[in-house]
């Protein structure tokens, strides 16, 4: 069974620094990779999905990146702000893992002003 | 609609009662999932319906919970004779890729969920 792994479990960071946010599995025969945001009490927003064959994506601050033969991830995300505060979910989605995606504990964000 | 949505938001249930939470993915999505997250979890996988045909029901706990999709688009998850581990958040999410079958493009959009506190 596919296990996804989140590092940290938790982060607090000041405003305007860059962190990165890790994610690994361990079943590499994904068909790709979808970060998630997560506001307390909300449903899962996508922020960027991987495919398989990518190896990353970016939309805005954010920058994924996926080396899928050493099963990991990471989420760039620059220049923070309070607004980042929320749980980031990696999910691997297909594959051996068969018609589902497998996710993360998450990583907690708190940016602090 | 523009996105995928549950209802209720909120359901209270007392220990043994029958549950029906409601999904519409978004229109026209072919994929549909549901998930079951547990307090500071992730989202663990329940079953996966491709139109109509349930493809995949591997993470339904026990035979108390079932799920339908009759027609393809609105979907239901059942869960007869709640008991209290049944309390999470239940997410769906639909997507639609091009080929119609889960691949590389799958990219899955969740609704807010509904939470089952059973009491």
């Amino acid at each position: 069974k596919q296990e996804v792994t989140q590092i940290p479990a938790a982060l607090s960071v000041p405003e305007g620094e860059n962190l990165v946010l890790n994610c690994s599995f361990t079943d590499s025969a994904i068909y790709n990779l979808q970060w998630f945001r997560q506001d307390p009490g909300k449903g899962l927003t996508s922020l960027l999905l991987i495919q398989s064959s990518q190896r990353e994506q970016t939309s805005g601050r954010l920058n994924a990146s996926l080396d899928k033969s050493s099963g990991r991830s990471t989420l760039y995300i620059a220049a923070s702000q309070p607004g980042d505060s929320a749980t980031y979910l990696c999910a691997v989605g297909g594959g051996n893992t068969g018609n589902q995606f497998y996710f993360g504990t998450g990583t907690s964000l708190t940016v602090i002003p | 609609g523009a996105g995928v949505s549950q209802s209720p938001r909120y359901k209270v249930a007392k220990r043994g009662q029958d549950v029906a939470l409601r999904c519409d993915p978004i229109s026209g999505h072919v994929s549909l999932f549901w998930y079951q997250q547990a307090l500071g979890q992730g989202p663990e996988f329940l079953t996966y319906f491709q139109n109509e045909a349930q493809l995949d029901k591997s993470g339904l706990p026990s035979d108390r919970f079932f799920a339908e999709r009759p027609e393809g688009s609105v979907s239901t998850l059942k869960i007869q004779r709640t008991q209290q581990e049944d309390s999470a958040v239940y997410l769906c999410a639909s997507s639609s890729p091009p080929e119609g079958f889960f691949n590389m493009n799958t990219e899955a959009f969740f609704g807010q969920g509904t939470r089952l506190t059973v009491v």
